[in-house]
């Protein structure tokens, strides 16, 4: 166990519909990321987040959101699902410069 | 182009033999390098981490390597488990945190 955990553990939306996943850092770790990992596939980075700012940002669309709370937690919002968009989404925690530890993902299946 | 490639894509060994993962890098100014092993969906597990001027880190049976002049690291599983079926993942960071490049991974079977 990494300390961090995420929710939901999966989940099943439908095209167009917009979804919210959560994750709560590991204690001491001020920094969040997100990733996107497509079956087969390593993790793609999306954003990034320290100490409640946006830290950096992959090569995903605006509708992909986020926002880190005074605790460190975390939101990631996907607007306006797509089918690609089903995929393991990972969210790590840091603490700055330090190793990352993952939560166990979250599973979402786009119909 | 991806910047960390792993080698082989998978593999397949029988229990209580070794093995040797690779991952060749181009991501520069370089700052570390991680070994992850994932089971299917789940999380990755770091396994180690290691800076420039680190050449081995071992982590139980798992010891990993780094070559920072060719840009090339491998992972060296001994008297391997079937608990070590998983995938196994390099990333590699730059300076700065965000910039974690993650390569796609080798999958790694133990039949008994």
């Amino acid at each position: 166990e990494t300390g961090v955990t995420q929710s939901p553990t999966h989940l099943i939306k439908t095209r167009g519909q917009q979804v919210t996943l959560r994750c709560s850092s590991q204690s001491g770790h001020n920094t969040v990321s997100w990733y996107q990992q497509a079956l087969g596939q390593g993790p793609q980075f999306i954003f990034q987040y320290y100490r409640e700012e946006e830290n950096g940002r992959g090569n995903f669309p605006p509708r992909f959101s986020g926002l880190q709370f005074p605790n460190y937690s975390s939101e990631l919002n996907v607007n306006a699902l797509e089918l690609d968009d089903s995929a393991l989404y990972l969210c790590a925690s840091s603490p700055g410069q330090g190793a990352a530890s993952f939560g166990p993902g979250t599973r979402l299946l786009v119909l | 182009k991806n910047q960390v490639e792993q080698s082989p894509q998978s593999l397949i060994i029988l229990e209580g033999k070794n093995c040797t993962l690779q991952c060749n890098y181009t991501v520069s100014p370089f700052s570390n390098l991680r070994w992850y092993k994932q089971d299917t969906g789940r999380g990755p597990v770091s396994l180690t981490i290691m800076t420039f001027s680190e050449n081995t880190k071992s982590n139980g049976r798992y010891t990993a390597t780094l070559d920072a002049d060719t840009k090339q690291s491998s992972l060296h599983i001994t008297a391997s488990q079937l608990s070590d079926s998983a995938s196994y993942i390099c990333v590699v960071s730059a300076n700065n945190n965000n910039d974690m490049r993650f390569g796609a991974g080798t999958r790694l079977t133990v039949k008994p």
